[in-house]
């Protein structure tokens, strides 16, 4: 079955340097990608989404590639911000309206 | 922006009792979610439906049926509450494509006792 494998667990970083959380999935065919964040407490939101004409998605100063090669669509941001603090998910969606999440990358920047 | 409501924000509930949550949306979407969230096991699928009067079992349906009355409202219940059910649980709705964003209510934290 489809599946999606992120970085695992806790990734801490300091302000101001770049963010990279990967993100490569396995389908039988080619899904819209994802990325979902979500702050504590606070439900998951759409942060990114792959495009049909492999444009590059970029919002709030991160963007994401995806590479159908190698089957990654990881996230990534010049500079870390002290907001950018929260549980990040890939999910990839091959069209049958079902999401595979990951397990999700905590992501802590600080100070 | 898409509004997504659910209810109650948090519930303690017995072990071996019935629990009820319930979800609405004012988007006019055709697919609505349930999914629950584990620390370490991200989110995931337990029904979904795609329209009124019909649901379909997600990943992990096993404890909870589901039931989706009208196009606005879809409910999760577990109808004897066990141990192993503590987690949060989400609400989502989307349009009918493989391209479109979901949309997620607040949650609902759950404790099974």
């Amino acid at each position: 079955g489809d599946s999606v494998t992120q970085t695992e667990g806790l990734v801490t970083l300091t302000e101001g340097l770049p963010v990279m959380l990967n993100c490569t999935y396995q389908s039988t065919y080619s899904p819209f990608l994802f990325w979902y964040v979500q702050h504590l407490n606070e439900a998951p939101k759409l942060l990114l989404k792959s495009f049909t004409d492999n444009k590059r998605p970029e919002h709030q100063g991160f963007h994401a590639t995806l590479h159908k090669s190698s089957s990654s669509f990881h996230l990534q941001k010049s500079s870390a911000q002290l907001s950018d603090s929260a549980l990040y998910y890939c999910a990839p969606n091959t069209g049958n309206y079902k999401y595979v999440f990951g397990a999700g990358t905590r992501l802590k920047v600080i100070a | 922006e898409a509004a997504v409501t659910q209810s109650p924000r948090s519930k303690v509930a017995v072990t071996g009792g019935k629990v009820t949550l319930s979800c609405h949306q004012t988007n006019n979407h055709d697919y609505m979610y349930w999914y629950r969230q584990d620390t370490g096991h991200g989110l995931r699928l337990i029904h979904y439906s795609y329209v009124a009067d019909s649901t379909e079992k997600g990943d992990i349906p096993d404890g909870y049926k589901a039931s989706r009355p009208s196009q606005e409202n879809f409910s999760l219940i577990l109808e004897l509450a066990s141990l192993s059910q503590t987690a949060v649980y989400f609400c989502a709705s989307s349009w009918s494509s493989s391209a479109e964003t979901l949309y997620f209510g607040s949650g609902t934290r759950l404790t099974v006792l």
